[in-house]
């Protein structure tokens, strides 16, 4: 147990809905990482928030956005969902500002658009 | 597009046999960071390498950074059925502070 909790595990939509992800990190770590692993495909980095401040982008669509709150949760907000978004979501947390710290990973959500 | 090339792609090993992935990156990166991904499980930290040409084991693991810090490799010896997993590395990029996963190397033990 990585002491990341992601909710919620399984999420089925539609085309065309929304979905909100959320993530709760480890005690005392203010990096939250979200992270996108298509079926046997690698990590995409999509966004990381630092005590609340979005801290570094990747490939992030626009469709996509994520906030991290003042009890440093975080939310993931997919919209306008697509076949392509269908995909393992990966919430990460670490100590620092930098990924240069260990990341602990969450169990994911595997979200399913029809 | 993917800035951190993993190879190979999948191994098939019999049980005893060593195990090498290879990372490499288009750019110098401040380290590199390995990960192994259990089938059906979450990615979990295994070791940071930061400084040219380090090497660092745990037990059957040898981890390298390239001297260029550049390139990457995790070293196996004598694989046992407990190995069996995707092993990501992780590159923080020097200049530009992006942080790439590479695509993985899925490794499967036969017993």
């Amino acid at each position: 147990d990585s002491g990341v909790t992601q909710t919620p595990k399984h999420l089925i939509t539609a085309t065309g809905q929304r979905v909100t992800l959320r993530c709760s990190p480890r005690s005392g770590d203010l990096s939250v990482y979200w992270y996108q692993q298509s079926l046997d495909q690698g990590l995409q980095f999509l966004i990381q928030y630092y005590n609340g401040e979005e801290r570094a982008k990747g490939n992030i669509l626009e469709r996509f956005s994520a906030q991290q709150f003042p009890d440093l949760h975080s939310e993931l907000n997919l919209s306008s969902l697509e076949l392509g978004d269908s995909a393992l979501y990966f919430c990460a947390s670490s100590v620092g500002t930098e990924p240069t710290y260990e990341q602990y990973f969450g169990p994911g959500t595997r979200l399913t658009v029809t | 597009g993917q800035q951190v090339m993993q190879i190979p792609q999948y191994q098939h090993v019999q049980e005893g046999e060593d195990f090498t992935t290879y990372c490499n990156s288009s750019t110098t990166l401040s380290n590199i960071q390995w990960y192994k991904q259990r089938p059906g499980g979450h990615p979990v930290f295994l070791i940071q390498l930061v400084k040219s040409g380090e090497v660092k084991k745990q037990k059957r693991l040898t981890f390298q950074f390239g001297e260029a810090k550049k390139n990457s490799s995790l070293h196996i010896t004598a694989t046992q059925t407990t190995d069996v997993g995707t092993y990501f590395c992780a590159g923080l990029e020097y200049n530009f502070n992006k942080f790439y996963f590479g695509s993985g190397t899925k490794l499967n033990v036969k017993p």
